[in-house]
This record gives structure tokens, C-alpha cells and sequence, in this order.
């Protein structure tokens, strides 16, 4: 079965501290790959997203991903957190195979960010 | 004004009563979804559609149904509530294979 995991419920970093967000997924073929971000009341926002290319992904608020092909994996990274980017975060995946652009998400990873 | 509206942001109903929840959009995209969100399980399909002719059942379509009055609207119903239907629910839109945008969702609770 298609499945996206995020192993870890909650990720807690220093202001200004490198972050990480993991995420890997069991999807054939070579899926496109997104992260959302979902802070408290509202819907979830989309951050970036991988379809081919240069494996390292730049997106919005200073975020980057990691695609790991042999790993399958797509993690999330920031070089320097905020206490702002406190927030639930989604990793997701559309099957390429689907041409539906549904998405599997994963369960989210709650980042804590502390002063 | 959002792209992506969802009403009413909070309801609180019986079991056994009919409930809508409704969707529009002002992004022009022809791909709409439903969600529900609970704790620990992420993001599950419901229903999606690609235009007003086109249904589809996601992965937990049991217990809803939906309409797309419009290019812009996508509603989802429950026909007889009950109390494992709460959760917080997500309409969302996409070009093909782009981003979904999403609504800020409703919180249904069912006693």
C-alpha cells in the first residue's frame, strides 16, 4: 500500500538552530512530493514541492527539502528556525501514476520552536 | 478576501441529523477535495471532483456525499451524522498536478 511516514510526532529546536522534519514514503515510481505548514484555525499552506531536478528544493519562508531517491525520503529543512515557524507541519505525496493529483499525507510533525 | 471559503467554520450537531458543509473558490481551478483531519492520522480523502460533470470517491467516501453545483462550489454532506464523523474537515483546489490550496476548514462536532 501507498504510504507516506513521519516518524517523528514532535521536533522541538533553539531559535536559531538548524531544523529538520523528516519524512520518507512508499510510492512506486517517481512521485511529486510536497510539504504543508498548518498553523493553529487555519488550513493547511503549502511550503514547496519536488517533481524532478536538482534534489535540494527551496520554498517559501526560508525552507528547503531534501530528496533522497535510494532513501525515499523528503526531508524538511531550515538553516536557522524561528519561534514563528512553530507550527504543524505535513509531508505528501501524489503517486505519479494517479494523474488525479490526490495526495497521501503523513500524520504531521508538530515543530516546537523555543527562544 | 480567501481563495478558498468554507462555512460555517464551526458546527455542533446531533447524531442522526443532515449536515452541509459547503466550499467555494475564486482561484478558476477546476479540481476540488474534501478532507477530514483527526489527530495522528493526517489527511484522508473523502471526495474529489475535476469538473461539475466528475465525482470521485476518495479513500473514506462511507457515510458522506457531495455536489458540484458549480465550478466554484463543491459541498459535502453528511446524511445522518454521527459521533465518529467528528473531526475537522478541508476543501481544497488544484490545477492539475499543482499545490492544493486549502480552506481554512470546519470543525464538526456530532453528540
Amino acid at each position: 500500500a501507498q504510504s507516506v511516514a513521519q516518524p517523528e510526532d514532535q521536533v522541538n529546536v533553539a531559535e536559531g538552530n538548524p531544523l529538520t522534519v523528516k519524512c520518507t514514503y512508499s510510492v512506486s515510481g517517481n512521485p511529486y512530493l510536497f510539504w504543508y505548514v498548518q498553523y493553529p484555525n487555519r488550513g493547511l499552506q503549502f511550503l514547496l514541492k519536488y517533481i524532478t531536478g536538482d534534489n535540494l528544493v527551496k520554498g517559501s519562508y526560508g525552507f528547503e527539502a531534501e530528496f533522497n531517491k535510494s532513501q525515499t525520503s523528503f526531508h524538511l529543512k531550515k538553516p536557522s528556525a524561528l519561534v514563528s515557524d512553530s507550527a504543524l507541519y505535513f509531508c505528501a505525496v501524489s503517486p505519479p501514476t494517479s494523474n488525479t493529483g490526490k495526495l497521501i499525507f503523513g500524520q504531521g510533525t508538530t515543530l516546537q520552536v523555543k527562544p | 478576501d480567501a481563495d478558498v471559503t468554507q462555512t460555517p467554520r464551526n458546527r455542533i450537531t446531533k447524531t442522526g441529523k443532515r449536515i452541509m458543509l459547503e466550499c467555494s473558490q475564486t482561484k478558476g481551478h477546476d479540481r476540488m477535495y474534501w478532507y477530514r483531519q483527526d489527530p495522528g492520522l493526517g489527511l484522508r480523502l473523502i471526495y474529489y471532483s475535476f469538473d461539475v460533470k466528475d465525482i470521485n470517491k476518495g479513500e473514506i467516501s462511507d457515510g458522506y456525499s457531495v455536489s458540484r453545483q458549480a465550478q466554484a462550489k463543491f459541498s459535502l454532506s453528511l446524511e445522518s451524522a454521527i459521533p465518529n464523523q467528528t473531526a475537522l474537515y478541508f476543501c481544497a483546489t488544484s490545477e492539475r498536478q499543482g499545490p492544493q490550496h486549502f480552506g481554512d476548514g470546519t470543525r464538526l462536532s456530532i453528540l
